[in-house]
């Protein structure tokens, strides 16, 4: 199966700062996806990294706030911009290897 | 209605106990069907996927899988302590994306 990193694994950030959440895959995928999961929620897909081009959002995601790069076929960057107490998640890279979908483990974000 | 429904649980089984966890979908197009476990503080991990009607057996785990009746099920056999987790239903169309459930809180005691 696919290894995924993610960089940051945990941060605190300031309210109206922005960050940047990598995610490093150990071979080459055609799809990526970054997924939302609220305190105590289930996972919420926000969108879908397209390599060349750009990102497919999801229903209430917009790429203002949530800017995602895809520069080549094992990495990606989702960015959460102006952060909100709201946003405080956990946010998760994903790709399809195969028949199966995998997790990276995770950027536990907390907005202060 | 949700698209992927499960009870949140919690589940409560003996040690040694079969654990059965249910999941029902609404699009009658879904072809994918995922279970997932998530350990408190940890990201999913995949457990089992299947596509086809009937039952998918690894290990201790079978999944079940009905397509005219939207159901699908995980049941584990011989649940250890070990398997005190959420377990997340997740659902694909036709496509990558997958819509999971709430899941269900199992808890297995000694």
């Amino acid at each position: 199966s696919a290894v995924i990193s993610q960089k940051p694994s945990r941060d605190i950030c300031q309210r109206g700062t922005s960050l940047t959440i990598q995610c490093q895959v150990d071979s080459q995928v055609t799809m990526m996806f970054w997924y939302r999961q609220q305190p105590g929620q289930s996972l919420t897909l926000i969108a879908t990294a397209n390599q060349g081009s750009e990102a497919t959002y999801e229903s209430g995601f917009v790429i203002d706030k949530f800017p995602i790069s895809r520069p080549n076929l094992t990495f990606s960057t989702l960015t959460v911009s102006n952060m909100s107490p709201e946003d405080s998640s956990i946010y998760l890279c994903s790709v399809r290897d195969g028949n199966t979908i995998y997790f990276g483990e995770g950027s536990w974000l907390t907005v202060v | 209605q949700k698209e992927v429904e499960q009870n949140s649980g919690p589940l409560s089984v003996p040690e040694g106990a079969i654990a059965s966890l249910n999941c029902t979908y609404s699009d009658r197009g879904s072809q994918s069907f995922f279970w997932y476990r998530q350990y408190s503080g940890k990201s999913p991990e995949l457990i089992m996927f299947i596509y086809s009607n009937g039952d998918k057996e690894d290990g201790r785990f079978t999944a079940q899988l009905n397509k005219a009746s939207q159901y699908v099920s995980l049941l584990i056999r011989d649940s250890q302590p070990s398997d005190s987790a959420t377990y997340l239903c997740a659902v694909s169309v036709n496509t990558d994306k997958l819509i999971f459930g709430t899941g269900t809180r199992l808890q297995v005691f000694p």
